[in-house]
């Protein structure tokens, strides 16, 4: 257990309005990674993060924005939610510092923009 | 580029063994596999780096080909438990751990 939670776990909300997930990890890792999971996608990286304010885009990153203020909390936003947004989000860490190694995911936002 | 997953989905009898693949158009530097339940977040199963050996634990093994740019999981002698969808990431160079996942195959073990 990596101590990972997210919240909330789940979230009904309208097109047009702003939506904040948190990532929340005890254990004070460096890398932070939010994916979102749609059928027949996978999983596929929106932003992560290498420390305290350093975070990057990944490959679906428009219309989401991501803060790191602290090491323990990743937050995901979308400024203008839309119903294409609608999906499971995970939120992931890296143990190591670099390099290829194990993520471990966190329970899952399941949001849906009606 | 997203890799490309074979089966899409695999029904099997308990004991009986499978293979999934992952395929890559572009150079694999690591491969990562992962298994998710429905409705549960993924779990690592294990990672192969190119240059690396294949590498296995219990009934679960996978291997790397660097010159195919594909990497074969292979279950053996399954069980229930083994259901779920499994996930290949991969990264084509050693500078972080951004995976790109193919979309999953669906394994399903019955009794």
């Amino acid at each position: 257990d990596a101590g990972i939670t997210q919240s909330p776990r789940h979230k009904v909300t309208e097109t047009g309005t702003p939506v904040t997930l948190r990532c929340h990890q005890t254990e004070n890792h460096r890398y932070m990674y939010w994916y979102r999971q749609d059928p027949g996608h996978g999983l596929r990286l929106i932003h992560y993060s290498y420390g305290v304010k350093d975070t990057d885009k990944g490959e679906v990153s428009d219309g989401y924005s991501v803060s790191r203020s602290k090491t323990e909390d990743f937050l995901l936003t979308l400024e203008s939610a839309t119903s294409s947004q609608t999906s499971v989000y995970f939120c992931a860490i890296s143990v190591l510092l670099a390099g290829p190694n194990e993520q471990f995911f966190g329970p899952g936002t399941r949001l849906t923009v009606l | 580029q997203q890799p490309v997953q074979s089966p899409q989905a695999v029904i099997l009898r308990e004991g009986e063994d499978a293979v999934i693949n992952c395929s890559s158009s572009k150079a694999l530097y690591s491969v990562h596999w992962y298994r998710q339940k429905h409705g549960e977040a993924p779990v690592f199963l294990m990672i192969l780096l190119k240059g690396g050996e294949q590498k296995g634990h219990d009934k679960i093994s996978a291997s790397f080909n660097e010159k195919k740019q594909q990497s074969s999981l292979y279950l053996t002698a399954s069980q229930l438990s083994y259901s779920g969808t499994y996930f290949c990431g991969i990264t084509s160079n050693n500078a972080g751990n951004m995976l790109t996942f193919g979309g999953g195959t669906r394994l399903m073990v019955k009794p």
